[in-house]
């Protein structure tokens, strides 16, 4: 059975900053494409980061480039998110999902919730 | 970047009927399109992919045809399970985007 089991969300104030981290199993974490996804409270769905199987690429949407960064360490199969100068629009449940054929997503965990007030 | 418009926002239909759902991309994508289905308190499930193709163990009743700019997700007859809101994705060029969701409900 494949799973994401995200982790490292939480209460944070304006500034502050988390790791969120993405465990996989089930799959062949190494040879996935994977990116971060969030929806914020009643919204609809917004691209975070991406991040190729071997980490020789990755891209981040405009609004957290410079203050987030994507990473994987395919040894224990994570997948790990830094964010940093976190915003109150920020606040969003926090998915990481499996990228298909360069980029939809497949597989996706239940998402961690992030709330910066 | 890519705006996608999905239409309707909501769309009230009954088990049994047919159900058609529109994206729009703001320029061509080829059929670099997705469509995925979000049930309350439920992470998005992949339905769609390459405009057309269904993902592993998705029933035959929903299917997804267009390209370029133009995109369509049917469903061919509501089962009770399918109401929830439905968001297309591009994958053509970054950053890579969603629409904004048409949630069907049940008449």
């Amino acid at each position: 059975e494949v799973q994401l089991v995200e982790s490292g969300g939480g209460l944070v104030q304006p500034g502050g900053s988390l790791r969120l981290s993405c465990v996989v199993s089930g799959l062949a974490f190494g040879s996935s494409d994977m990116g971060w996804v969030r929806q914020a409270p009643g919204k609809g769905l917004e691209w975070v980061a991406a991040i190729t199987s071997a980490s020789e690429s990755s891209r981040h949407a405009d609004s957290v480039r410079g203050r987030f960064i994507i990473s994987r360490d395919n040894s224990k199969n994570t997948l790990f998110l830094q964010m940093n100068s976190l915003r109150s629009d920020d606040t969003a449940i926090y998915y990481c999902a499996k990228g298909h054929f360069r980029w939809a997503f497949d597989f996706w965990g239940r998402g961690t919730v992030v709330t910066v007030s | 970047e890519i705006v996608l418009t999905q239409s309707p926002a909501t769309l009230s239909l009954s088990p049994g009927e047919r159900a058609t759902l529109s994206c729009r991309a703001s320029e061509s994508i080829s059929i670099n399109l997705a469509w995925y289905q979000q049930k309350p308190g439920q992470a998005p499930r992949l339905l769609i992919y390459d405009a057309s193709d269904r993902a592993t163990d998705i029933p035959a009743r929903f299917s997804g045809s267009g390209s370029g700019t133009d995109f369509t997700l049917t469903i061919s007859s509501l089962e009770p399970e399918d109401f929830a809101v439905y968001f297309c994705q591009q994958r053509s060029d970054w950053p890579l985007t969603f629409g904004q969701g048409t949630r069907l409900d049940i008449k």
